[in-house]
């Protein structure tokens, strides 16, 4: 049971070029989420879905984009990549919308925009 | 706005007890919990507390206390590999159609020394 599964692991984009960080979940997952993670900062959220179709805005959604096109996949995009973009990225999921389901993440994806 | 505070870091024998404390100011506060991430690896549940008083999960225990807007997390009979990041995340009531949302503090790195 793979859980929850990130690719890339890592990647170096230069100021401007995009890319699509994919997101994965085996658990028939209703709810996913991107973080973001900078150093002191802690977990902060960027866009997130209730369902299949369904996408939200987080406390940090500028210059991110995302789509869930199937229930167990959440992709988060960047268009045009910043150095201020260089973070780690953690997807995360939970089964049902109550206040006590834990949330499940990803091993995280590093990302560093030169 | 949302905020929480917690110990940027803290250091405790191998064996001994260890608490790290967790203030938060929020609006539509529901809950409590608690995760833990190793360097370089992803977060992981621990706990979480919606009622006041005391959760108990083997060698680690939560404690809440919504009236002074305060929790904290026990580690007890410490070992080494208990040496990580310690991050609280309060729970909010959702606007809307939203989901419940977790909004992380900046975590606490503990160290175990033997």
């Amino acid at each position: 049971n793979a859980g929850v599964t990130q690719t890339p692991k890592f990647r170096v984009l230069k100021t401007g070029q995009s890319m699509t960080l994919l997101c994965a979940q085996d658990m028939n997952h209703e709810y996913m989420y991107w973080y973001r993670q900078d150093p002191g900062m802690g977990l902060r959220l960027i866009h997130y879905s209730v369902g299949e179709g369904t996408t939200a805005k987080g406390e940090v959604p500028d210059g991110y984009n995302v789509s869930r096109l199937k229930k167990q996949n959440f992709l988060l995009g960047l268009e045009s990549a910043a150095p201020s973009q260089t973070s780690v990225y953690f997807c995360a999921s939970n089964e049902r919308a109550t206040p006590n389901e834990k949330l499940f993440f990803g091993s995280g994806t590093q990302l560093s925009v030169l | 706005g949302q905020s929480l505070e917690q110990p940027s870091e803290v250091t405790a024998v191998e064996g001994a007890i260890v608490q790290i404390n967790c203030t938060y100011q929020t609006s539509g506060f529901y809950g409590l919990s608690w995760y833990q991430q190793h360097d370089g690896g992803a977060p992981t549940f621990l706990s979480y507390n919606a009622l006041d008083g005391l959760e108990e999960t083997g060698r680690f225990s939560s404690f809440l206390s919504r009236s002074d807007s305060y929790g904290y997390l026990l580690l007890q009979e410490l070992q080494m590999k208990d040496s990580a990041s310690y991050f609280c995340a309060v729970t909010l009531i959702p606007s809307g159609a939203g989901s419940y949302q977790l909004t992380f503090g900046k975590g606490t790195k503990l160290s175990v020394i033997p």
